[in-house]
């Protein structure tokens, strides 16, 4: 499975979009892009995933760019209960045995 | 609601203890996981189950064993417990194609 790039940590105001990104430039023609994230004692928790077109759900949007070498994961307005660690994964999409967990990027949403 | 529970939030038990730790989804998900999580060493598989009665050696199978005898319990095993089995254990359910379901985690302290 493909590697992923995040940054360390983000900081982000309450009520404005976070925009956490995610580089894959390894990536395959069948490999999707799954995004999770981890509440502080809590067991991580699936957002969205895609292949090449955007998706959005109730809980974030996800861009990924045409050459499908990175991606951004939107959310539309980040509350305090949003912090959290957001893992970005890359990986087949019946290969769930496979997911492999990076350091992920932690955000800080501030009042 | 999807749920994926696990026996016990915290548990400390002595070196040389035998410890189970079980894992039970209510999803009839095929895929069933366990992982570890470790202060910067982000979540390491452990082992995974892709059946009843089947099991997959992780990337950290050592010091560990599993049983799946029904497809909605997958069970962890620490034959012999030892202090660097210290760690929060987090065990998780998908479907063939889908996202994984995490459970709340179990966080064992071995004395």
């Amino acid at each position: 499975d493909a590697k992923t790039t995040q940054p360390t940590s983000m900081d982000c105001a309450e009520g404005r979009a976070a925009n956490l990104p995610c580089n894959h430039s390894t990536i395959s023609g069948n490999e999707y892009v799954y995004w999770y994230r981890q509440i502080h004692s809590q067991g991580p928790q699936y957002i969205i995933h895609g292949l090449k077109n955007n998706e959005t759900n109730e809980m974030a949007s996800l861009i990924i760019t045409e050459d499908r070498k990175s991606s951004t994961l939107i959310l539309p307005h980040a509350t305090l209960r949003d912090t959290a660690v957001y893992y970005c994964i890359v990986r087949v999409e019946s290969g769930g045995f496979k997911t492999i967990f990076g350091a992920g990027t932690r955000l800080f949403v501030k009042a | 609601d999807v749920k994926v529970t696990q026996s016990s939030r915290y548990l400390v038990k002595r070196t040389g203890e035998k410890v189970f730790l079980e894992c039970v989804q209510d999803m009839d998900h095929e895929n069933m996981f366990w992982y570890r999580q470790d202060p910067g060493l982000g979540l390491r598989l452990i082992y995974f189950s892709y059946d009843v009665k089947m099991k997959e050696k992780g990337d950290i199978p050592e010091g560990y064993s599993v049983s799946r005898e029904k497809k909605e319990r997958f069970s962890l095993i620490l034959e012999s417990a030892s202090t660097n089995q210290t760690s929060m254990y987090l065990c998780a359910s998908s479907t063939l194609e889908g996202w994984q379901y995490f459970g709340p985690g179990t966080r064992l302290t071995v004395t």
